[in-house]
């Protein structure tokens, strides 16, 4: 594709509901990252893929928290019994492969997640 | 933990003025540097980064940062700024000797507003 494209672009859920976030990076890139930015912040890193092995989750807030990438290339981030603290912009980023020299990370649009 | 800091978190310029956006790290042996770009409703963009070589980085859009080791500082510049810079900018850094792939802690943005 031409970019990195994420789903929904807003979502609007009640407290205690599950929500799955969509990211589907650009095509042919190994490399998939998540990111959280609250109102006034920068990015912050959640969890890391190369292909579909999840190398770093150190960044995840807490076990309500989770990704996958089964096929090495779309993902999902899903969190469970959303709580309003959860409201930010969920970013999805990828880069052709992250564990060579330095690659350019592209970023998608990002998810606006607002949960009442 | 590497840190990103960026001390103003507003800078509002006129148009064709020149203008200065500060970043500074936490220290380490090496780094490698970035500022990114985020337009309203868009995504990150890279404007340019620094990974080793010279000191001054020329990027797109007529920006460009100096790395400054001493001071561990890498200011973003641009001589004369339009209506269209008007953005949220971002200073990253990312230490290759902590991660074996591009892990990338950004600080939290500096607003630029340009005016007519």
């Amino acid at each position: 594709g031409a970019g990195v494209s994420q789903s929904p672009r807003y979502k609007v859920t009640k407290r205690g509901q599950d929500v799955a976030l969509r990211c589907d990076p650009i095509s042919g890139h190994v490399s998939l990252y998540w990111y959280r930015q609250a109102l006034g912040q920068g990015p912050e890193f959640l969890t890391y893929f190369n292909y579909e092995a999840q190398q770093d989750k150190s960044g995840l807030p807490n076990d309500r928290f989770s990704a996958e990438r089964p096929e090495g290339s779309i993902s999902t981030l899903t969190i469970q019994r959303t709580e309003q603290r959860d409201s930010a912009m969920y970013r999805c980023a990828s880069s052709y492969d992250g564990t060579g020299v330095l690659q350019t990370q592209y970023f998608g649009p990002g998810t606006r997640l607002l949960v009442l | 933990a590497q840190s990103v800091t960026q001390l103003d978190s507003q800078v509002p310029v006129f148009e064709e003025a020149p203008v200065e956006l500060r970043c500074n790290y936490s220290s380490s042996v090496s780094v490698y540097l970035f500022w990114y770009v985020q337009y309203p409703n868009q995504g990150l963009q890279l404007l340019l980064k620094y990974l080793s070589g010279s000191t001054l980085v020329k990027g797109i859009n007529g920006f460009e940062a100096e790395f400054n080791k001493s001071q561990t500082s890498f200011h973003l510049r641009k001589p004369s700024v339009h209506i269209s810079d008007t953005a949220e900018y971002f200073c990253a850094v990312s230490d290759p000797q902590k991660t074996s792939y591009d892990k990338v802690i950004f600080g939290p943005g500096t607003s630029l507003s340009v005016i007519p």
